[in-house]
């Protein structure tokens, strides 16, 4: 079993719809919890990220954590084309453990 | 601000040809500094990082090697590629509040 689990899509929704992206992930010992975004043939750009459990907002993003499910999501509202990328989540613990990813899920924003 | 810079971004190479990959960061002292290889449709693989000038930890045995001759450059190497060294290699530097790491624009690289 891999540490994060994350659904490769590929995940097609129309513009403006709100889009949830979802990682698993089994070591209880993680605390950081970030979100990264990809665009094709470039390199991964940090969006957010979280400590331990709740919600943190920016813009159209919202990342929610809920350590009791070892669950992390990622909501993007009004979605646009330019949303159009691969999101890559990524975790860690604080006693200076490796950032672990998941594979990343490839979203398309159809206008 | 701190920025991080990668070259070539992209390179063709014939196999058993040597490689040099650099990576170099402005605007931060002393960084963990980090190597990845992304696989087409794949995630994120960790090849080295380093802590401090001279210091080189690897991941994964393979045919592939790195240096940090300097504080805020590090440098990703091979005496003889294979068919199996193409990818999309990132560099990337680790962030102090989170851990959080900051990636170059990448290099592609073809082995033929």
């Amino acid at each position: 079993q891999k540490e994060v689990e994350q659904d490769p899509g590929p995940l097609s929704v129309p513009e403006g719809a709100i889009v949830s992206l979802n990682c698993t992930y089994s070591n209880s010992a993680f605390q950081y919890f970030m979100w990264y975004r990809q665009y094709s043939r470039k390199g991964p750009e940090l969006l957010m990220y979280t400590y331990s459990s709740g919600n943190k907002e920016d813009g159209r993003f919202t990342a929610q954590v809920d350590k009791s499910s070892k669950y992390i999501s990622l909501f993007i509202r009004d979605s646009q084309p330019s949303d159009s990328a691969t999101y890559l989540c990524a975790m860690k613990d604080n006693q200076g453990g490796k950032l672990i990813f998941g594979q990343g899920t490839e979203l398309s924003v159809k206008p | 601000s701190q920025t991080i810079h990668q070259w070539p971004a992209t390179l063709v190479q014939p196999v058993g040809s040597p490689l040099s990959l650099e990576c170099t960061v402005e605007g931060t002292s002393n960084p963990n500094l980090y190597w990845y290889r992304q696989a087409a449709g794949r995630g994120l693989q960790l090849l080295f990082y380093s802590v401090g000038i001279g210091q080189i930890s690897s991941e994964v045995p393979q045919n592939l090697s790195a240096s940090r001759p300097q504080d805020r450059q590090f440098i990703l190497s091979s005496k003889k590629l294979l068919l199996s060294d193409s990818g999309f290699y990132l560099c990337a530097w680790m962030g102090q509040v989170a851990g959080e790491l900051f990636f170059g624009e990448g290099s592609r690289l073809t082995v033929l």
